[in-house]
């Protein structure tokens, strides 16, 4: 099983910050099969990034996605009030499917 | 557009089952597959396991082996998780969301894009006496 482990647990930003958040896999995974979501109280969690570096539809180019190998990292620049939440970084590359355990990104 | 849309949510006492269903719309059914992960009040994303969609072939994570059935009615564009022998601590919300058809042996499936893209609403199922 690739285990997923994002850090920080918790990121207290202001608006128009620039937040950093990292996903570490216990192997090596190709860049192909790494995703980030957010996820807002109450609600599923929407498909940010794929491929470790292409945003989803619709999602604002404030939003990037780096990285291969075992460190995957994902920013978020220039906060807007709507991106406060929790994201997740996903691997589909085999099953069991994993997720990271999450990085809360609130407002400082 | 692209819709998953679940059924309500549920309230079960322990030992029972439940079953969520998860009709689909907006794209080609057959064509993809259907994942089911969980997730506990303030916890993170637990995957259950995959069906395809066009095939019917399964893949269960370890931890629900044994307890999880999961099906698709093609005609319906519709899938199914059914969860058995239900415990306190299988309340949560569950969800469905629609991802590559895998390709899969004995051991393992892999799969490719699309990661899992759209998401059923979730359905809360809570168990207790």
């Amino acid at each position: 099983e690739i285990v997923l482990t994002q850090s920080p647990g918790t990121l207290s930003l202001s608006p128009g910050e620039s937040a950093t958040l990292s996903c570490r896999t216990s192997q090596s995974i190709s860049s192909t099969y790494l995703a980030w979501y957010q996820q807002k109280r109450g609600q599923a969690p929407r498909l940010l990034i794929y491929g470790a570096s292409t945003r989803a539809t619709g999602i604002p180019d404030r939003f990037s996605g780096s990285g291969s190998g075992t460190d995957f990292t994902l920013t978020i620049s220039r906060l807007e009030p709507e991106d406060f939440a929790v994201y997740f970084c996903h691997q589909y590359r085999n099953s069991p499917l994993t997720f990271g355990g999450g990085t809360k990104v609130e407002i400082k | 557009q692209i819709q998953l849309v679940q059924s309500g949510p549920e309230v079960k006492k322990p030992g029972a089952s439940v079953r969520v269903s998860c009709k689909a719309s907006g794209y080609t059914f057959n064509s993809y597959g259907i994942t089911w992960v969980r997730q506990a009040s303030g916890q993170g994303l637990e995957w259950m396991g995959y069906i395809s969609a066009p095939k019917g072939n399964v893949k269960y994570a370890q931890s629900f082996q044994g307890r999880v059935t999961m099906t698709t009615d093609t005609s319906a564009s519709t899938a199914y998780m059914e969860l058995r022998g239900l415990k306190s601590d299988d309340t949560a919300v569950y969800y469905c969301a629609r991802l590559s058809v895998g390709h899969c042996t004995n051991d393992i499936c892999y799969f490719s894009y699309p990661p899992p893209d759209h998401w059923g609403q979730g359905t809360l199922v809570t168990v207790s006496s």
